[in-house]
């Protein structure tokens, strides 16, 4: 039934580790996400993909890779963390209609802790 | 550059109406959202505008002027469960979301 699913919910890691997010939608989105939010609890856009493709690439570390096998998955995978990378992560999908705009639709999250 | 700005904290009375504020510089409109976060959880969303007036949706209702860049949502009937983080966020010409710091709202009995 969940829209937007990520897993894991809760990761806590070593600094200098390797580890990948998992996010899948079934709603159909031709776009997806990776937001960061931080203590601050600001969001902060990481990447956005529309049909596998690349759109918005911010700027972040190039330890951050993004893959999406199809449309309907978004991967995150982080190489050699860092005690700054922990953060929720949150992936989400959107797609662009006249009725609602490009309303987001946003998984459960990420809470990634590097220690 | 493009710029949200919302109050950092709101404190409210339970039973009581709150109005939250959010004023945009944005490189092109697409409409603007509301979302609302629960702490620990993810953004929820709440409303869409993308001409003027007021939106009514039960207790919850958005207002949005383009000609000022401003929008404000409103919440009536104040429960404990609103007690929450409300997020602005404007499709900008590429439908790009920028968003809001947000708004912490609490909610005393």
């Amino acid at each position: 039934d969940t829209a937007v699913s990520q897993t894991p919910k809760y990761l806590v890691t070593q600094m200098g580790n390797d580890k990948s997010i998992k996010c899948e939608q079934n709603l159909g989105h031709d776009t997806m996400y990776w937001y960061k939010q931080d203590s601050k609890k600001f969001l902060k856009i990481m990447f956005s993909y529309n049909n596998k493709e690349l759109i918005i690439n911010e700027t972040v570390p190039n330890r951050f890779s993004p893959k999406s096998p199809d449309k309907a998955h978004l991967n995150l995978h982080i190489n050699s963390l860092e005690l700054g990378d922990s953060a929720v992560y949150f992936c989400a999908s959107s797609q662009k209609d006249g009725l609602s705009g490009n309303t987001i639709y946003f998984g459960e999250g990420s809470w990634l802790t590097v220690v | 550059g493009q710029n949200i700005d919302q109050p950092t904290e709101m404190t409210a009375t339970e039973g009581a109406i709150v109005q939250i504020n959010c004023t945009y510089q944005t490189s092109g409109f697409n409409g603007l959202f509301w979302y609302q976060q629960h702490a620990g959880e993810a953004p929820t969303f709440l409303s869409y505008n993308v001409l003027d007036g007021l939106e009514e949706k039960g207790r919850f209702s958005s207002f949005l002027s383009r000609s000022k860049g401003y929008s404000y949502l409103l919440l009536k009937e104040l429960q404990m469960k609103d007690s929450a983080s409300y997020l602005c966020a404007v499709s900008d010409s590429n439908y790009q979301l920028i968003w809001g710091a947000g708004t912490k709202l609490i909610i005393k009995p």
